[in-house]
């Protein structure tokens, strides 16, 4: 079956402008996750939709950064006003109701001028 | 602050070798562990779970996880040059489906 998808792959914006990403889970999968991981570095966990529950918002580094989900399908992250320290790719993963592994998709790679 | 460390290496292993990866994690109450496989320019693909102490094996992939030392490695039976890639150890430290802890990722290369 189809796995994660996000769009754009690509995105080079310039600094001070806010940038939205998408992420579409796998059919059926309740949990969504955003990480980002910055060039030569680990994953960093960034936020958590379980179905209707309230996000976990943790690890949003800024309050530039924002992330909404409806229901159970796509998600939006978006981030207003990017700064240079903003580039990195951008992970988007999901897993299904009751299941703790997580799946990724091939992430957009954000380049802030 | 949750840590999970990991060699960066590059660990390099000879074709046909076993590769052993290891990795330490700070959380004592962390609950569910896992093993992805990063290509350079990809997204890490899942190739191993564990979450009882002992060994799991699955083809060429063991996961091993020591709890009480908060240890937890993975080996490679019979390396292949297609295995070379950087591997990243999560850690999940609450009992649901949270967000995961990586480390850095140990760099694995296995020469032909």
């Amino acid at each position: 079956g189809a796995g994660v998808s996000q769009s754009p792959s690509n995105k080079v914006t310039e600094k001070g402008k806010d940038v939205e990403l998408r992420c579409d889970p796998i059919s059926g999968h309740t949990a969504l996750y955003w990480y980002r991981q910055r060039l030569g570095q680990g994953l960093e966990f960034l936020i958590y939709f379980q179905g209707n529950s309230a996000p976990d918002k943790s690890g949003l580094p800024s309050d530039r950064f924002s992330a909404e989900r409806t229901g159970e399908s796509v998600s939006t992250l978006t981030i207003q006003r990017t700064q240079q320290e903003d580039s990195a790719v951008y992970l988007c993963a999901s897993s299904p109701r009751g299941g703790l592994e997580q799946f990724f998709g091939p992430g957009t790679r954000l380049t802030v001028l | 602050q949750k840590e999970v460390e990991q060699n960066s290496g590059p660990l390099s292993v000879p074709e046909g070798a076993i590769a052993s990866l290891n990795c330490t994690y700070s959380d004592r109450v962390s609950q569910s562990f896992f093993w992805y496989r990063q290509y350079s320019g990809k997204s890490p693909e899942l190739i191993m779970s564990i979450y009882s102490n002992g060994d799991k094996e699955d083809g060429r992939f063991t996961a091993q996880l020591n709890k009480a030392s908060q240890y937890v490695s993975l080996l490679i039976r019979d390396s292949q040059p297609s295995d070379s890639a950087t591997y990243l150890c999560a850690v999940n430290s609450g009992g649901g489906a949270d967000g995961l802890t990586f480390g850095k990722g140990t760099h694995l290369i296995i020469q032909p």
